[in-house]
């Protein structure tokens, strides 16, 4: 069956940068997309990028360029997220999400998501 | 950019109502819209994809319809499952995507 499993927990201090992997299995991994999205404390879902495992490709959404990076690793099928430069407004879920290359079938597999803290 | 307004916010309802969810777009998304399902703790779940299909395992009192810029989530007699926070996403503007703020259905 399709599996998405993140790294655990993290805690790290504002200016730090932190990298959640997100290791799939089940599935072709170079045939989806890897998305990313968080949900911060009473806050709602925000799409952050994707990467596409085939060819390394990503796009991101504006607020998060030049501070988020995505990679993978074909090897072991698994995605990578890192922030840096974290502020404290960074404090969130993280979540990994698949969807098809064609986007017209949503996210239909996530990870059981990782909890980023920033805090002094 | 596309914003996507959902309403209302939160709303109370009891085991078996009908509870109506509306997600309006700020433009013509055609029909590439999709709703999620978040629980406490747990992560999304993919209820409804391009406006209207059903996805895979998600019972069939859950119904997604419209198009263009005014969607609906219906979820015919509500089970105590199914309070949760719903959310609308859009993939019409691929490579970028939005999701809606959300509405919370809780227990009257």
């Amino acid at each position: 069956q399709v599996r998405l499993v993140q790294s655990g927990a993290e805690v790290k201090k504002p200016g730090a940068s932190v990298k959640v992997s997100c290791r799939t299995s089940g599935y072709t991994f170079t045939g989806n997309y890897v998305h990313w999205v968080r949900e911060a404390p009473g806050q709602g879902l925000e799409w952050m990028g994707w990467i596409n495992p085939k060819s390394g490709g990503t796009n991101f959404a504006q607020k998060f360029q030049g501070r988020v990076t995505l990679t993978r690793d074909t090897s072991i099928n698994t995605a990578y997220m890192e922030v840096k430069r974290l502020r404290s407004d960074d404090t969130a879920v993280y979540y990994c999400a698949r969807s098809y290359f064609d986007f017209a079938f949503g996210f239909d597999y996530w990870g059981q998501g990782t909890l980023v803290t920033v805090s002094s | 950019d596309i914003q996507l307004t959902q309403s209302p916010s939160s709303l109370s309802a009891s085991v078996g109502d009908r509870v109506t969810i509306t997600c309006r777009a700020s433009q013509n998304i055609n029909r590439y819209i999709h709703w999620y399902q978040v629980k406490r703790g747990q992560a999304p779940k993919l209820l409804i994809y391009a406006a209207s299909s059903l996805q895979s395992g998600v019972p069939s009192r859950f119904r997604g319809s419209g198009s263009g810029t005014d969607f609906t989530l219906t979820i015919n007699s509500l089970q105590p499952d199914d309070f949760a926070t719903y959310y609308c996403q859009q993939s019409y503007t691929t490579p970028l995507f939005t999701f809606g703020g959300g509405t919370k259905v809780d227990m009257k």
